[in-house]
Protein backbone atom coordinates (compact mmCIF):
# COMPACT_ATOMS: atom_id res chain seq x y z
CA UNK A 1 0.00 0.00 0.00
CA UNK A 2 1.82 3.20 -1.20
CA UNK A 3 -0.46 5.43 0.07
CA UNK A 4 -0.20 9.15 -1.01
CA UNK A 5 3.03 9.21 -3.53
CA UNK A 6 4.34 12.67 -4.98
CA UNK A 7 6.95 13.50 -7.63
CA UNK A 8 9.36 14.81 -8.17
CA UNK A 9 10.97 14.98 -5.05
CA UNK A 10 12.93 17.97 -5.91
CA UNK A 11 12.71 20.65 -8.86
CA UNK A 12 14.92 23.46 -10.27
CA UNK A 13 12.28 25.69 -12.33
CA UNK A 14 14.09 29.51 -13.94
CA UNK A 15 11.40 31.61 -13.73
CA UNK A 16 8.68 31.75 -16.67
CA UNK A 17 8.92 28.04 -16.59
CA UNK A 18 5.88 25.97 -16.38
CA UNK A 19 5.66 22.47 -14.68
CA UNK A 20 3.09 20.32 -12.97
CA UNK A 21 3.70 18.37 -9.80
CA UNK A 22 2.14 14.70 -9.69
CA UNK A 23 0.16 13.63 -6.81
CA UNK A 24 -1.39 9.94 -7.18
CA UNK A 25 -3.52 7.95 -3.81
CA UNK A 26 -3.93 4.49 -3.90
CA UNK A 27 -6.94 4.59 -1.09
CA UNK A 28 -9.98 5.27 -3.02
CA UNK A 29 -10.19 8.48 -1.03
CA UNK A 30 -11.87 11.52 -2.52
CA UNK A 31 -11.02 13.62 -0.52
CA UNK A 32 -7.21 15.38 -1.84
CA UNK A 33 -5.67 19.17 -1.25
CA UNK A 34 -2.50 20.69 -2.01
CA UNK A 35 -0.60 22.36 0.44
CA UNK A 36 2.77 24.83 0.70
CA UNK A 37 5.15 24.96 3.07
CA UNK A 38 6.96 27.95 4.08
CA UNK A 39 9.14 28.85 7.10
CA UNK A 40 6.97 30.10 9.31
CA UNK A 41 3.69 30.17 7.80
CA UNK A 42 2.48 26.97 8.25
CA UNK A 43 0.91 24.90 5.69
CA UNK A 44 -0.88 26.56 3.03
CA UNK A 45 -3.97 25.37 1.17
CA UNK A 46 -3.67 25.82 -2.42
CA UNK A 47 -6.19 24.27 -3.84
CA UNK A 48 -8.41 21.34 -3.07
CA UNK A 49 -10.76 18.35 -4.74
CA UNK A 50 -14.29 16.34 -2.80
CA UNK A 51 -14.18 14.58 -5.80
CA UNK A 52 -13.45 13.21 -9.71
CA UNK A 53 -14.07 16.60 -11.83
CA UNK A 54 -14.57 18.95 -8.79
CA UNK A 55 -12.04 21.52 -7.56
CA UNK A 56 -12.28 24.65 -5.49
CA UNK A 57 -10.00 27.37 -4.50
CA UNK A 58 -7.91 27.18 -1.19
CA UNK A 59 -6.11 30.45 0.37
CA UNK A 60 -3.62 30.55 -1.80
CA UNK A 61 -4.44 29.63 -5.79
CA UNK A 62 -3.16 32.35 -7.70
CA UNK A 63 -0.40 30.83 -10.05
CA UNK A 64 -1.66 27.51 -9.85
CA UNK A 65 -3.90 25.53 -11.23
CA UNK A 66 -5.59 22.02 -10.35
CA UNK A 67 -7.65 19.20 -11.91
CA UNK A 68 -9.27 15.83 -10.82
CA UNK A 69 -10.28 13.64 -13.61
CA UNK A 70 -9.77 10.35 -11.75
CA UNK A 71 -10.42 9.43 -8.34
CA UNK A 72 -6.74 8.80 -7.80
CA UNK A 73 -5.02 11.75 -9.42
CA UNK A 74 -4.49 15.52 -8.46
CA UNK A 75 -1.83 17.15 -10.38
CA UNK A 76 -0.66 20.72 -9.79
CA UNK A 77 0.20 22.80 -12.80
CA UNK A 78 2.56 25.47 -12.06
CA UNK A 79 1.59 28.03 -14.74
CA UNK A 80 4.58 30.46 -15.20
CA UNK A 81 6.84 30.02 -12.29
CA UNK A 82 8.27 32.65 -9.90
CA UNK A 83 10.69 32.94 -7.09
CA UNK A 84 7.89 33.48 -4.39
CA UNK A 85 6.37 30.03 -5.24
CA UNK A 86 9.70 28.59 -4.29
CA UNK A 87 8.48 26.30 -1.32
CA UNK A 88 7.66 22.96 -0.36
CA UNK A 89 4.73 21.39 -1.64
CA UNK A 90 2.13 18.74 0.18
CA UNK A 91 -0.06 16.66 -1.44
CA UNK A 92 -2.95 14.55 1.12
CA UNK A 93 -5.73 12.55 0.88
CA UNK A 94 -8.39 11.79 3.32
CA UNK A 95 -11.82 9.76 3.08
CA UNK A 96 -14.01 12.17 5.69
CA UNK A 97 -11.33 15.35 6.67
CA UNK A 98 -14.63 16.63 8.41
CA UNK A 99 -15.43 13.64 10.66
CA UNK A 100 -11.79 11.88 9.84
CA UNK A 101 -9.57 10.26 9.61
CA UNK A 102 -7.36 12.79 8.84
CA UNK A 103 -5.31 13.30 5.78
CA UNK A 104 -2.52 11.07 4.37
CA UNK A 105 0.17 13.14 2.94
CA UNK A 106 2.83 12.84 0.39
CA UNK A 107 6.42 13.16 1.11
CA UNK A 108 6.08 16.13 -0.67
CA UNK A 109 8.44 18.02 -3.36
CA UNK A 110 10.89 20.78 -2.52
CA UNK A 111 10.63 23.27 -5.48
CA UNK A 112 13.12 26.37 -5.75
CA UNK A 113 12.69 28.60 -8.62
CA UNK A 114 15.59 30.66 -9.74
CA UNK B 1 -8.30 31.93 7.25
CA UNK B 2 -5.78 30.54 9.49
CA UNK B 3 -6.32 28.99 12.82
CA UNK B 4 -4.17 30.92 15.57
CA UNK B 5 -1.98 28.74 17.38
CA UNK B 6 -0.06 29.18 20.72
CA UNK B 7 2.20 29.18 21.62
CA UNK B 8 4.70 29.39 18.60
CA UNK B 9 7.61 27.19 20.38
CA UNK B 10 7.77 25.53 24.01
CA UNK B 11 11.19 23.76 25.15
CA UNK B 12 10.38 20.96 27.84
CA UNK B 13 12.51 18.92 29.57
CA UNK B 14 11.85 15.24 29.27
CA UNK B 15 8.70 14.37 31.86
CA UNK B 16 7.88 17.52 31.43
CA UNK B 17 3.56 18.15 30.34
CA UNK B 18 3.00 20.90 28.01
CA UNK B 19 -0.67 22.26 26.40
CA UNK B 20 -0.60 23.64 23.03
CA UNK B 21 -3.82 25.79 22.11
CA UNK B 22 -5.66 26.08 18.53
CA UNK B 23 -8.02 28.71 17.95
CA UNK B 24 -10.72 30.31 15.50
CA UNK B 25 -12.82 33.02 14.88
CA UNK B 26 -15.36 31.18 12.81
CA UNK B 27 -17.54 28.49 14.12
CA UNK B 28 -15.83 24.94 14.09
CA UNK B 29 -16.72 21.66 12.58
CA UNK B 30 -13.82 19.57 13.58
CA UNK B 31 -10.09 20.17 14.67
CA UNK B 32 -7.20 17.96 13.35
CA UNK B 33 -3.90 17.87 15.22
CA UNK B 34 -0.82 16.82 13.42
CA UNK B 35 2.99 16.15 14.12
CA UNK B 36 5.79 17.32 11.64
CA UNK B 37 9.16 15.80 12.26
CA UNK B 38 11.92 17.89 10.52
CA UNK B 39 11.88 16.75 6.69
CA UNK B 40 8.93 14.84 6.87
CA UNK B 41 5.69 15.08 6.39
CA UNK B 42 2.95 16.00 8.61
CA UNK B 43 1.01 12.84 10.56
CA UNK B 44 -2.03 12.92 11.65
CA UNK B 45 -2.80 11.93 15.48
CA UNK B 46 -6.36 12.57 16.20
CA UNK B 47 -9.45 14.79 15.20
CA UNK B 48 -11.97 16.15 17.51
CA UNK B 49 -15.92 16.46 16.56
CA UNK B 50 -17.97 19.42 17.87
CA UNK B 51 -19.55 18.43 20.85
CA UNK B 52 -16.53 19.13 22.88
CA UNK B 53 -15.72 15.66 23.30
CA UNK B 54 -12.00 15.03 24.44
CA UNK B 55 -9.60 12.27 23.05
CA UNK B 56 -6.68 10.65 23.37
CA UNK B 57 -4.21 7.88 23.09
CA UNK B 58 -1.10 7.16 25.35
CA UNK B 59 0.21 10.66 26.93
CA UNK B 60 -1.62 12.76 24.19
CA UNK B 61 -5.00 13.95 24.10
CA UNK B 62 -7.02 16.89 23.04
CA UNK B 63 -10.04 18.64 24.06
CA UNK B 64 -12.21 20.85 21.79
CA UNK B 65 -14.31 23.81 23.08
CA UNK B 66 -17.54 24.68 20.68
CA UNK B 67 -19.10 27.76 22.37
CA UNK B 68 -15.13 29.02 22.10
CA UNK B 69 -14.26 27.70 18.80
CA UNK B 70 -10.42 26.56 20.84
CA UNK B 71 -9.15 23.11 20.90
CA UNK B 72 -6.09 22.56 23.35
CA UNK B 73 -3.88 19.41 22.60
CA UNK B 74 -2.28 17.97 25.52
CA UNK B 75 1.41 16.36 25.61
CA UNK B 76 1.79 14.65 29.40
CA UNK B 77 5.41 13.44 30.58
CA UNK B 78 6.93 14.55 26.94
CA UNK B 79 9.10 12.04 25.86
CA UNK B 80 12.32 12.46 23.45
CA UNK B 81 9.60 11.63 20.64
CA UNK B 82 7.37 13.94 21.04
CA UNK B 83 9.97 16.94 19.65
CA UNK B 84 8.50 18.43 16.49
CA UNK B 85 6.07 20.68 15.15
CA UNK B 86 2.74 20.52 16.28
CA UNK B 87 -0.31 21.67 13.88
CA UNK B 88 -3.87 22.14 14.21
CA UNK B 89 -6.34 21.84 11.30
CA UNK B 90 -9.48 23.50 11.18
CA UNK B 91 -12.68 22.45 8.89
CA UNK B 92 -15.72 25.36 9.74
CA UNK B 93 -19.31 24.87 9.56
CA UNK B 94 -20.20 24.72 5.70
CA UNK B 95 -17.03 24.25 4.34
CA UNK B 96 -16.60 20.53 4.23
CA UNK B 97 -13.53 18.89 3.58
CA UNK B 98 -11.97 22.42 3.42
CA UNK B 99 -8.91 21.84 5.89
CA UNK B 100 -6.93 24.73 7.16
CA UNK B 101 -3.74 24.71 9.11
CA UNK B 102 -2.54 26.50 11.84
CA UNK B 103 1.10 28.39 11.50
CA UNK B 104 2.28 25.97 13.85
CA UNK B 105 3.78 25.22 17.43
CA UNK B 106 7.17 24.15 17.46
CA UNK B 107 8.24 21.73 20.55
CA UNK B 108 11.62 20.25 21.44
CA UNK B 109 12.08 17.92 24.39
CA UNK B 110 15.40 17.65 25.74
CA UNK B 111 16.94 15.30 28.90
Amino acid sequence: NAGVTQTPKFQVLKTGQSMTLQCAQDMNHEYMSWYRQDPGMGLRLIHYSVGAGITDQGEVPNGYNVSRSTTEDFPLRLLSAAPSQTSVYFCASSETPDRGPGYTFGSGTRLTVV
Amino acid sequence: QQPVQSPQAVILREGEDAVINCSSSKALYSVHWYRQKHGEAPVFLMILLKGGEQKGHEKISASFNEKKQQSSLYLTASQLSYSGTYFCGTVHTGTASKLTFGTGTRLQVTL
